[in-house]
């Protein structure tokens, strides 16, 4: 089957740093994506990785290896407003997005 | 600003009344998707349209049903809700859809409607 793993939750400090990791099993892949979701609302695409390495925007960047079925989403300056979910989704062979259960990230001051 | 669009954004229902929920485009995308996400879960795609083209998520109850008039809106009816139905529903476009080869393209959201049944 097709599977997406993320924490569930993680806390952090204003200022700091924090990167959220995601792995994943797909049937095929044709890149991943993550979105950040605040409590009530829709998800907001935050990036794209289909090649391996690191792709930086702004405060946040997102990194990608292939070969071992992983990613992570690396938040700097955190500020109170980043306290969202973080959705990582991989689309696979029939381009089909299959999504992670999301990462709850609190900011504390 | 072009936009995905959700009326209402809530919506209360009995138990077993139908329901109606709308979703318009101003991105002129050819895919459109309808997604149910509850508490602390992933989204699950229930169907999306590739143009008029309607394709059903194998495991979306049949008391999901879909319409999709024209390339702006799309609706969502839930024939006969239920409480396990009570949720987020969630309606996306994109520019490229599943089976475009060699063509990726991100999902836009609207602001969902939630779903009280009670």
């Amino acid at each position: 089957g097709q599977n997406i793993d993320q924490p569930t939750e993680m806390t952090a400090t204003e200022g700091a740093i924090v990167q959220i990791n995601c792995t994943y099993q797909t049937s095929g892949f044709n890149g991943l994506f993550w979105y950040q979701q605040h409590a009530g609302e829709a998800p907001t695409f935050l990036s794209y990785n289909v090649l391996d390495g690191l792709e930086e925007k702004g405060r946040f960047s997102s990194f990608l290896s292939r070969s071992k079925g992983y990613s992570y989403l690396l938040l700097k300056e955190l500020q109170m407003k980043d306290s969202a979910s973080y959705l990582c989704a991989v689309m696979d062979s029939n381009y089909q997005l299959i999504w992670g259960a999301g990462t709850k990230l609190i900011i504390k001051p | 600003d072009a936009m995905v669009i959700q009326n209402p954004r809530y919506q209360v229902t009995q138990f077993g009344k139908p329901v109606t929920l709308s979703c318009s485009q101003t991105l002129n995308h050819n895919v459109m998707y309808w997604y149910q996400q509850k508490s602390s879960q992933a989204p699950k795609l229930l169907f999306h349209y590739y143009d008029k083209d309607f394709n059903n998520e194998a495991d979306t109850p049949d008391n999901f049903q879909s319409r999709r008039p024209n390339t702006s809106f799309c609706f969502l009816d839930i024939r006969s809700p239920g409480l396990g139905d009570a949720a987020m529903y969630l309606c996306a476009t994109s520019r490229y859809g599943p089976g475009t080869s060699g063509s990726v393209g991100e999902q836009y959201f609207g602001p969902g409607t939630r779903l009280t049944v009670t």
